[in-house]
């Protein structure tokens, strides 16, 4: 599977957008980019996903380099609520539908 | 919005016994998986499960481990008899479809705790 790299902490304000850095030199043509995030004591969360555009929803942006070998979550306005571990995971479109999780960026926001 | 429900939330048991974690999925959703998160760690994939098939397993999901879609709406997860590195958050977790295009959604997990 092709690896993703991310800080593994960063702080942000209350109130202010947080955008959280992915590294994925390694992808691959048939990669779709998947963010998700887990709050405390939660279950992961799906948040977005994109595979050459950039992607907006409810939740947050998806910036995605032209290379595609790196791309950003983007919360436009952050909250207390969206403190959580967020992990940036490759899944490629050949029937591997499992989700492959690494350590991820720890989110803290400062009130 | 409907969410996947897990039970119980909190499990204790005795080294050796068996476990049965249980799972409601999204009704409409066809595929089922189980990952774990020892405490600290990564969240690990298990098992994935589709058409009353497991479709895909990990390294940890040994001959101690099952899964069963006993009726049209649970999914549970069986330890047969459990060790006390099995001591983890368990998550299922329910997609509608298959393919990159369709996220997968969480349970909130049980806690297994073996002692």
């Amino acid at each position: 599977d092709a690896k993703t790299t991310q800080p593994n902490s960063m702080e942000s304000n209350e109130e202010e957008p947080v955008h959280l850095p992915c590294n994925h030199s390694t992808i691959s043509g048939t990669d779709y980019i998947h963010w998700y995030r887990q709050l405390p004591s939660q279950g992961p969360e799906y948040v977005i996903h994109g595979l050459t555009s950039n992607v907006n929803n409810r939740m947050a942006s998806l910036a995605i380099a032209e290379d595609r070998k790196s791309s950003t979550l983007i919360l436009h306005r952050a909250t207390l609520r969206d403190a959580a571990v967020y992990y940036c995971i490759l899944r490629t479109n050949f029937g591997n539908e499992k989700l492959t999780f690494g350590t991820g960026t720890r989110l803290t926001i400062i009130p | 919005e409907p969410e996947v429900t897990q039970t119980p939330s909190h499990q204790v048991t005795q080294m050796g016994q068996e476990v049965i974690l249980r799972c409601v999925p999204i009704s409409n959703h066809l595929y089922f998986y189980w990952y774990r998160q020892i405490l600290g760690q990564k969240v690990e994939f298990l098992v994935s499960f589709y058409n009353n098939e497991i479709s895909e397993k990990s390294e940890i999901f040994d001959d101690q481990f099952s899964v069963e879609r006993p009726d049209g709406s649970n999914f549970t997860l069986k330890i047969r008899s459990t060790k006390l590195e099995d001591s983890a958050m368990y998550f299922c977790a329910s997609s509608e479809a298959l393919g990159v295009a369709s996220p997968l959604h969480f349970g909130n997990g049980t806690r297994l705790t073996v002692t």
